[in-house]
C-alpha cells in the first residue's frame, strides 16, 4: 500500500517569501505528525493532528509557521516570510492513532533552502 | 523534561564486526522507546520499539534493543554487521502527554567498512 507522501520533494525559496510544504499521510491514520531536521538541531517535533485538530502545537518555532489538516487526511505546513534559519528537512509521519507507542511511518521529506 | 541521548554521533565498525548503539532517555515513568534509521535522502524507517514485557525486543533487519530500567538506556545491537546497514540511526522516547509525540536523539552515524 501507499506509504506517506510529501511534497515537494525539495524546494528552494529566497528570503522573506511563503512556501507550502504538503503532507498525504496514510489512508485511515487518524494522527499526523510534522518533524524538522537540521544541522545541530537534530529532529524537533513542530505539531500533531489528531484527526482535524492540533492538540499539541509546541513545537512551532514562532508564529511565522502554521499547519492545517482536512477531511482528516492531507496537512499543509506553511511558513512565512521564510529566514535561513528555516532552511531544514520537513518530515511528516502518520500513525493510527496518537496513543504513546503507536508506530509512526515517516514520509520522505521535504527539503527547504532559504537562500 | 523528557531528554534522548546517543553519545556516539560517528561509529565506524567492520563489516562482519557486531554492533552496539548506545541510547539513554530521561523520563519520568515506563517509557515508550524506539529506534529508527534513516538512510541517506530517505525518510525514516522503524527498526523496532518497546513499551511493556520483554525487555529483549527483536527488530526488522536482524537488529535487537535491550530495555534496562536501571541503567535508563535501550542500546540497539547487531551480531554481524552488513555493509547496507550503514546509515544514521536515531532512538526517541514516546511523549509523556501521551500525545504519540516522539522526542529523538542526536542521531549516530554508522560506517561500514569493507
Amino acid at each position: 500500500g501507499a506509504g506517506v507522501s510529501q511534497s515537494p520533494s525539495n524546494k528552494v525559496t529566497e528570503k522573506g517569501k511563503d512556501v507550502e510544504l504538503r503532507c498525504d499521510p496514510i489512508s485511515g491514520h487518524t494522527a499526523l505528525y510534522w518533524y524538522r531536521q537540521s544541522l545541530g538541531q537534530g529532529l524537533e517535533f513542530l505539531i500533531y493532528f489528531q484527526g482535524n485538530s492540533a492538540p499539541d502545537k509546541s513545537g512551532l518555532p514562532s508564529d511565522r509557521f502554521s499547519a492545517e489538516r482536512t477531511g482528516g487526511s492531507v496537512s499543509t505546513l506553511t511558513i512565512q516570510r521564510t529566514q535561513q534559519e528555516d532552511s531544514a528537512v520537513y518530515l511528516c509521519a502518520s500513525s493510527l492513532d496518537d496513543i504513546g507507542g503507536e508506530t509512526q511511518y515517516f514520509g520522505p521529506g521535504t527539503r527547504l533552502l532559504v537562500l | 523534561a523528557q531528554s534522548v541521548t546517543q553519545p556516539d554521533i560517528h561509529i565506524t565498525v567492520s563489516e562482519g564486526a557486531s554492533l552496539e548503539l548506545r541510547c539513554n532517555y530521561s523520563y519520568g515513568a515506563t517509557p515508550y522507546l524506539f529506534w529508527y534509521v534513516q538512510s541517506p535522502g530517505q525518510g525514516l524507517q522503524l527498526l523496532l520499539k518497546y513499551f511493556s514485557g520483554d525487555t529483549l525486543v527483536q527488530g526488522i533487519k536482524g537488529f535487537e534493543a535491550e530495555f534496562k530500567r536501571s541503567q535508563s538506556s535501550f542500546n540497539l545491537r547487531k551480531p554481524s554487521v552488513h555493509w547496507s546497514d550503514a546509515a544514521e540511526y536515531f532512538c526517541a522516547v514516546g511523549s509523556t502527554s501521551n500525545t504519540g509525540k516522539l522526542i529523538f536523539g542526536q542521531g549516530t552515524t554508522l560506517q561500514v567498512k569493507p
